[in-house]
């Protein structure tokens, strides 16, 4: 089954610890990208990938680092987090091509920072 | 850069079909017609996409007019499982960000 498994699903955690969300695809994509959603902005883009070694910046990337040291996986790092960043996370991978370019969203990881 | 307009909300009674406009009077001739949607803070869903010619998949039904300014996804028979927030998206080939913006909010009532 076409698939991209994040984790965890939930996580609370404290101001400036270290944190990493993992994100999977078994589509064998070349795009991936983390997007987060917060009442009342949307869903919005934080980095993306074009393919291994390949990321860039989206629209709110301060406080996130990412890497893409294969294919398949795209972790989402924070490296000091802070109560701003509390909000529902979501990995995308897009399935390429001349017509069809479909995107295909993990189950959302729902991060607190306290 | 809202590329698209759509309602807020939207109620539609189970069974019925439900019709969601959408209106995108700036595409470009290059851009397709996307539509998504929400499930309760789930990962978004993609439903049909389509570029000028009407779309049917087991999901939904897409209609764009002719100078696809606008478009109107078709539920054909709604079930509560069909609330959610659903987004109209207009995208180019090549580009793989997706805009999201508010979304119709619709509620299937029993």
């Amino acid at each position: 089954e076409a698939q991209v498994t994040q984790n965890p699903r939930y996580l609370i955690t404290v101001t400036g610890k270290k944190l990493t969300v993992t994100c999977s695809q078994n589509m064998n994509h070349e795009y991936m990208s983390w997007y987060r959603q917060d009442p009342g902005l949307g869903l919005r883009q934080i980095y993306y990938s074009m393919n291994v070694e390949v990321t860039d910046k989206g629209d709110v990337p301060e406080g996130y680092k990412v890497s893409r040291k294969e294919k398949r996986n795209f972790p989402l790092i924070l490296e000091s987090p802070s109560p701003n960043q509390t909000s529902l996370y979501f990995c995308a991978s897009l399935r390429t091509g001349v017509w069809n370019t479909e995107a295909f969203f993990g189950q959302g990881t729902r991060l607190t920072v306290v | 850069d809202a590329k698209t307009t759509q309602p807020t909300s939207m109620d539609c009674a189970e069974g019925r079909a439900a019709n969601l406009p959408c209106n995108h009077s700036t595409i470009s001739g290059n851009e397709y017609v996307y539509w998504y949607r929400q499930i309760h803070s789930q990962g978004p869903q993609y439903i049909i996409h389509g570029l000028k010619n009407n779309e049917t998949n087991e999901m939904a039904s897409l209609i764009i007019t002719e100078d696809r300014k606008s478009s109107t996804l078709i539920l054909p028979h709604a079930t509560l499982r069909d609330t959610a927030v659903y987004y109209c998206i207009v995208r180019a080939t090549g580009d793989y960000k997706l805009s999201f913006g508010a979304g119709t909010t619709v509620t299937v009532r029993a």
